[in-house]
């Protein structure tokens, strides 16, 4: 059974501080991981994605993945109270194809 | 480009109806994949088309099916509808790596 764990929160940060969401997979044959951000009545949106251990930055976002102890995660620096949503973690995994599995999100809160 | 579209959006059936649900994909890509999406079990995967051929399915009953066109679109259905049917069903188009999300069809059964 491949799983994806996210704690469900909500984590809850002030303005401007940075949020620090975390992802683990019980599969070591995965492939592709993606975080996802999905506001409440929408659809989700991907915001990341990450194949290689190591950081990756695209603007207030980073993301984390350390593939030996089957961690991913994603900082949001200058947390913003438009960036109050639901994070989904998803992983693809060896021989399932396009397949995402996801975790059960991460409800982030982020407060003026 | 024009995302990826999902009609209806807004659905409301009885126990034991059929509903069939579509979906365009964003121009060019080829691979259509569907979600089911509920509090309870969040987002799981139902099935994947790549070339009018499914390349996938989880673990759901038989009284849900799909199928894709030529021009990519693609539909599912669910026959024989019950409660727990009740769901946000997202249709997810990809390009080399990346799958994006429409805006979903939200099912309700009464």
């Amino acid at each position: 059974q491949k799983e994806v764990e996210q704690n469900s929160g909500p984590l809850s940060v002030p303005e401007g501080a940075i949020a620090s969401l975390n992802c683990t997979y019980s599969d070591r044959g995965s492939q592709s991981f993606f975080w996802y951000r999905q506001y409440s009545g929408k659809s989700p949106e991907l915001i990341m994605s990450i194949y290689s251990n190591g950081d990756k930055e695209d603007g207030r976002f980073t993301a984390q993945l350390n593939k030996a102890s089957q961690y991913v995660s994603l900082l949001i620096r200058d947390s913003q109270p438009s960036d109050s949503a639901t994070y989904l973690c998803a992983v693809t995994y060896n021989n399932a194809g396009n397949m995402l599995t996801f975790g059960g999100g991460t409800r982030l809160m982020v407060k003026p | 480009k024009a995302g990826v579209t999902q009609t209806p959006r807004y659905l409301i059936k009885t126990r034991g109806q059929q509903v069939t649900l579509s979906c365009s994909p964003i121009s060019g890509h080829r691979s259509v994949s569907w979600y089911q999406q509920t509090p309870g079990q969040g987002l799981q995967f139902l099935f994947e088309y790549f070339s009018e051929t499914q390349r996938n399915k989880g673990n759901f009953p038989g009284r849900f099916s799909g199928r894709q066109f030529s021009n990519s679109r693609s539909e599912m259905n669910v026959s024989t509808l019950e409660l727990g049917d009740s769901a946000l069903y997202l249709c997810a188009s990809k390009d080399t790596d990346t799958q994006y999300f429409g805006p979903g069809t939200r099912l309700t059964v009464l």
